[in-house]
């Protein structure tokens, strides 16, 4: 049963132009959603968060949107840099779970200059 | 400030073996967590442990085991293991438990089971 769901398994873009990474859930109790990047031989680093009381997160070049009733969220980077390349995760949490997050597949971002 | 550390990077075992990985957490933070890796998946989660009492697990076999030491570092063992036992673990740190810490990831143990 996956709880998240990241349905692309890999995303090419030209530097400069948007990437926007997309995430499905299941379960309508998680209430904390949050990104990873990880680059290979390294542990995944956190990106950006959202809580489900918001519809909008933005750092930088990173904006995080929420739609509760699609049960839909999505990455979006502008602009997307050589050094944006790396495996994007998507995670769940249901804050009466404590701290356990359900990751999604990961989605492989490449950056072409 | 030191993340969070672990040791083996790599390690081969066969079937039935036992194994312990470790992992020092970030200065500070008191809850680890444990997540296994299979390729081309994302991570999923074995347990965490706050101020050493196991504090939630995931749908592993009673044969993942763990331990938090009063530093707050960390062990997960697995006994017996199994060819699908292969796998990236990785440990995360927190400064708490709840559902919306913020984990900060170590670089993992590749685990290969022949």
């Amino acid at each position: 049963d996956q709880q998240v769901k990241q349905n692309s398994p890999s995303l090419s873009v030209q530097e400069g132009r948007i990437s926007i990474l997309n995430c499905d859930y299941t379960n309508s109790m998680f209430d904390y959603f949050l990104w990873y990047k990880k680059y290979p031989a390294e542990g995944p680093t956190f990106l950006i968060s959202i809580s489900s009381i918001k519809d909008k997160n933005e750092d930088g070049r990173f904006t995080v949107f929420l739609n509760k009733s699609a049960k839909h969220l999505s990455l979006h980077i502008v602009p997307s840099q050589p050094g944006d390349s790396a495996v994007y995760f998507c995670a769940a949490s249901d804050y009466n779970q404590g701290g356990k997050l359900i990751f999604g597949q990961g989605t492989e971002l490449s950056v072409k200059p | 400030e030191t993340g969070v550390t672990q040791s083996p990077t790599h390690l081969i075992k066969t079937r039935g073996q036992q194994v312990t990985l470790r992992c020092s957490s970030q200065s500070g933070h008191n809850t680890v967590s444990w997540y296994q890796q299979a390729l081309g998946q994302g991570p999923q989660f074995i347990f965490q442990y706050y101020r050493e009492e196991e504090n939630g697990r995931g749908n592993f076999p009673p044969r993942f085991s763990g331990l938090q030491f009063p530093n707050y570092s960390s062990e997960l063992n697995v006994n017996a293991l199994e060819l699908d036992d292969s796998a990236l673990y990785l440990c995360a740190s927190s400064l708490g438990s709840s559902g919306n810490e913020k984990l900060f990831f170590g670089s993992g143990t590749q685990l290969s089971v022949l």
